[in-house]
């Protein structure tokens, strides 16, 4: 069992360029979250997905921002036109489904780290 | 916001002494949940309490909930060197028929040896 796979580690963009950050949930788990963290901060809920679905995109930019979970492969979270504002670590979390009684723990990837030059 | 925020930031301790960590919250939850995270990793689950638990145990971790005053504290008795890292609260609450977890800023703990 894998665990969480995210690549790359670590990318380096110019502004403007495009970045694709791919995250391969926990064998069984079909729900994925995708999270940034800022240096010193906490993690800033982005988007959640099921396979194929979106399921609660509230935290994304509402540009140049864009995540799936297609029915094969991984789920990508892709960011277009990067600015260097879009620096940061972004998590991939996966879950199992829903217990009844909505408890919902979840496992991370190890991160990618975004700079953007 | 039902955003967790943990008090204080930053937490330097000796080996040996008890760390804790507090998390305050705005709205009703179905559950809190504390994870670690080490320098450069991800966040790793450490334990959940459910709204209609007071406290719980999980080794040398001990978590109580207040559902009155909104907070919840993560002690870790017997601190060891391995346990630096930052420590994070997050908050479950259904929204829009799912769970979203909800972090807060996080408390970096120290552990000198």
């Amino acid at each position: 069992n894998a665990g969480v796979m995210q690549n790359p580690r670590h990318l380096v963009r110019r502004r403007g360029q495009e970045a694709r950050l791919r995250c391969s949930p926990m064998k069984g788990h079909s729900h994925v979250y995708w999270y940034r963290q800022l240096p010193e901060e906490g993690l800033k809920f982005m988007v959640y997905l099921q396979k194929e679905n979106i399921i609660d995109e509230s935290g994304m930019p509402k540009e140049r921002f864009s995540a799936e979970f297609p029915k094969e492969g991984p789920s990508i979270l892709r960011i277009q036109q990067v600015v260097r504002g879009d620096s940061a670590a972004y998590f991939c979390a996966s879950s199992r489904s829903m217990s009844a009684n909505g408890a919902n723990v979840l496992t991370f990837g190890a991160g990618s780290r975004l700079t953007v030059l | 916001s039902q955003q967790g925020e943990e008090d204080p930031q930053a937490l330097s301790i000796q080996e040996g002494e008890n760390a804790t960590m507090n998390c305050s919250y705005k709205t009703s939850i179905n559950n809190l949940q504390w994870y670690r995270q080490n320098s450069g990793r991800g966040l790793v689950h450490l334990i959940l309490i459910r709204s209609n638990e007071r406290e719980k145990h999980s080794g040398r971790l001990r978590v109580t909930l207040d559902t009155s005053k909104k907070s919840s504290s993560l002690l870790i008795t017997a601190s060891r060197a391995a346990d630096t890292a930052s420590y994070f609260c997050a908050t479950g609450a259904t929204q829009g028929g799912s769970e979203k977890l909800v972090f807060g800023k996080g408390t970096k703990l120290t552990v000198n040896p």
